[in-house]
C-alpha cells in the first residue's frame, strides 16, 4: 500500500506571496492532519480534515487554511507569507479520526526569503 | 507547562550502548502513547505505541509507561549508527496529537 505523499517536496517563496501544498493520504484513510515543524517549536498542529470538513484547528492565524476533496486528498494554503513561515510542513493520515495512529508523509520544506 | 516535555538532546552514544529516551506528560487522562523516529529531511515514522502502563517490546526497542509518575520511556538495545535520528514521543490529546519536541540521538560507530 502506498504511503502518504506530499508535493512539492521543496519550495522557495518570497515574503507576501502565497503557497499551496498538497497531500495524498494512504488509500482508505479519510482523516488528514497538517503540522508545521520548526527547530524551536517542534510539531505544531495546524488543522484536521475529515470527509471534506475541517474538524479541528490549531492556534495559527487565518492566513493558514486548508481543504479536503472527495477523494480525501488535501491541500493547505498559506497567504501573505512571512519569514517565520519557513518550516517543514507535514501531513499525516489516519483511518477515521486523528486520534488514531497517524502516518506521516515526507513533508514539504518551505523557505520564505 | 507543556503537556508533553522531552529533552531535546543531542544525545551521543557509542555503538552497542543501551539508549534511554524519555518524556513526561502532565495530563493523567492520557493513556495512549507513541514513539516516532524521524530521520533528517524525512517525515516521522511510527516506531511503537503503548497503551496504559507497562512495557512493550519489539526487537531491540522497548517502550515503557509509568502512569504514576507520568513518565514514558523508549529503550534501544545494542544501538546502531542507523538508529541516529530524532525520536519524538506523542499522545492523542482531546482533539489533536500532542508531540514532544524530539530528542536528537547520534550513535557513533
Amino acid at each position: 500500500k502506498a504511503g502518504v505523499t506530499q508535493t512539492p517536496r521543496y519550495l522557495i517563496k518570497t515574503r507576501g506571496q502565497q503557497v499551496t501544498l498538497s497531500c495524498s493520504p494512504i488509500s482508505g484513510h479519510r482523516s488528514v492532519s497538517w503540522y508545521q515543524q520548526t527547530p524551536g517549536q517542534g510539531l505544531q498542529f495546524l488543522f484536521e480534515y475529515f470527509s471534506e470538513t475541517q474538524r479541528n484547528k490549531g492556534n495559527f492565524p487565518g492566513r493558514f487554511s486548508g481543504r479536503q476533496f472527495s477523494n480525501s486528498r488535501s491541500e493547505m494554503n498559506v497567504s501573505t507569507l512571512e519569514l517565520g513561515d519557513s518550516a517543514l510542513y507535514l501531513c499525516a493520515s489516519s483511518f477515521l479520526q486523528s486520534r488514531e495512529t497517524q502516518y506521516f508523509g515526507p513533508g514539504t520544506r518551505l523557505l520564505v526569503l | 507547562q507543556k503537556e508533553v516535555e522531552q529533552d531535546p538532546g543531542p544525545l551521543s552514544v557509542p555503538e552497542g550502548a543501551i539508549v534511554s529516551l524519555n518524556c513526561t506528560y502532565s495530563n493523567s487522562a492520557f493513556q495512549y502513547f507513541m514513539w516516532y523516529r524521524q530521520y533528517s529531511r524525512k517525515g516521522p515514522e511510527l516506531l511503537m505505541y503503548t497503551y496504559s502502563s507497562g512495557n512493550k517490546e519489539d526487537g531491540r526497542f522497548t517502550a515503557q509507561v509509568d502512569k504514576s509518575s507520568k513518565y514514558i520511556s523508549l529503550f534501544i538495545r545494542d544501538s546502531q549508527p542507523s538508529d541516529s535520528a530524532t525520536y519524538l514521543c506523542a499522545t492523542p490529546g482531546t482533539y489533536k496529537y500532542i508531540f514532544g519536541t524530539g530528542t536528537r540521538l547520534k550513535v557513533l560507530a
